[in-house]
C-alpha cells in the first residue's frame, strides 16, 4: 500500500493566489482528515469527511479555505484567496471508522504533508 | 473546553537514560495514540491504546494508558540517539472521530 498520498509537497506562491492542496487516501479507508500544523497552534483539525460527506468542518478557519472530496479517492483543500497567515504544513490523514466493527480501527495514518509558503 | 497536555515540552537527555513523557487529557476517552514526528517529515504512528490498563511495548518504548486518570505514558529506557524526535499523544473523544492531539513532546537525545 503507497500510504497517504499528497501534492504538492511545497508550495510557495504570493498573497491573494488561489492554492489547490490534493490528498489521496489509503485504499478502502473511507474517512478522510485535513491538519494544519504551525509552530503556535499546533496540530489543528480543519474538517473531516465520512464516507466522502463533510461531517464536521467546524476548524475550517475562515470563508477563504473550503474542501471536497468528490470521490473515496481524491479530496482537495482550497485556499482563495491565501494570505501569510495562511503559511503552515498541511497535512491529510485517512482512517477506517470504527462502524466497521474492528476495535483496531479509527487509527488515522498520515501523509508526507505540504509546506505551504504564501508570501 | 477539551485539552490534552503533554509534560515535558522539551526533554534533553544523556543516551542510556530512562525518562517518562506523560499525557494528560481532560475528556473521557476510551482510546489513545502516540506518534512520533521527525523534523519536516510526517506522524508516523507508534501505539494504539484501546482500553484502561492497556500497554504496549516496541523497542525502547513502552506506553500505557489509565483512562480513570486521564492519563497516558511513554517509557523510554535505555535511550539512543535514534529517537530524537517529536513525540504527540491524542485522544479519541468517545463517540467523536476527531482526535485531539497533545502539545508534543521535542527529544533530543545526547551521545
Amino acid at each position: 500500500d503507497a500510504g497517504v498520498i499528497q501534492s504538492p509537497r511545497h508550495e510557495v506562491t504570493e498573497m491573494g493566489q488561489e492554492v489547490t492542496l490534493r490528498c489521496k487516501p489509503i485504499s478502502g479507508h473511507n474517512s478522510l482528515f485535513w491538519y494544519r500544523q504551525t509552530m503556535m497552534r499546533g496540530l489543528e483539525l480543519l474538517i473531516y469527511f465520512n464516507n466522502n460527506v463533510p461531517i464536521d468542518d467546524s476548524g475550517m478557519p475562515e470563508d477563504r479555505f473550503s474542501a471536497k472530496m468528490p470521490n473515496a479517492s481524491f479530496s482537495t483543500l482550497k485556499i482563495q484567496p491565501s494570505e501569510p497567515r495562511d503559511s503552515a504544513v498541511y497535512f491529510c490523514a485517512s482512517s477506517l471508522d470504527r462502524t466497521s466493527g474492528r476495535i483496531e480501527d479509527n487509527e488515522q495514518f498520515f501523509g508526507p504533508g505540504t509546506r505551504l509558503t504564501v508570501l | 473546553e477539551l485539552k490534552v497536555e503533554q509534560n515535558p515540552l522539551f526533554l534533553s537527555m544523556q543516551e542510556g537514560k530512562n525518562y517518562t513523557i506523560y499525557c494528560n487529557y481532560s475528556t473521557t476517552s476510551d482510546r489513545l495514540y502516540w506518534y512520533r514526528q521527525d523534523p519536516g517529515k510526517s506522524l508516523e504512528s507508534l501505539f494504539v491504546l484501546l482500553s484502561n490498563g492497556a500497554v504496549k511495548q516496541e523497542g525502547r518504548l513502552m506506553a500505557s494508558l489509565d483512562t480513570k486518570a486521564r492519563l497516558s505514558t511513554l517509557h523510554i529506557t535505555a535511550a539512543v540517539h535514534d529517537l530524537s524526535a517529536t513525540y504527540f499523544c491524542a485522544v479519541d473523544p468517545s463517540g467523536t472521530y476527531k482526535y485531539i492531539f497533545g502539545t508534543g513532546t521535542r527529544l533530543k537525545v545526547l551521545a
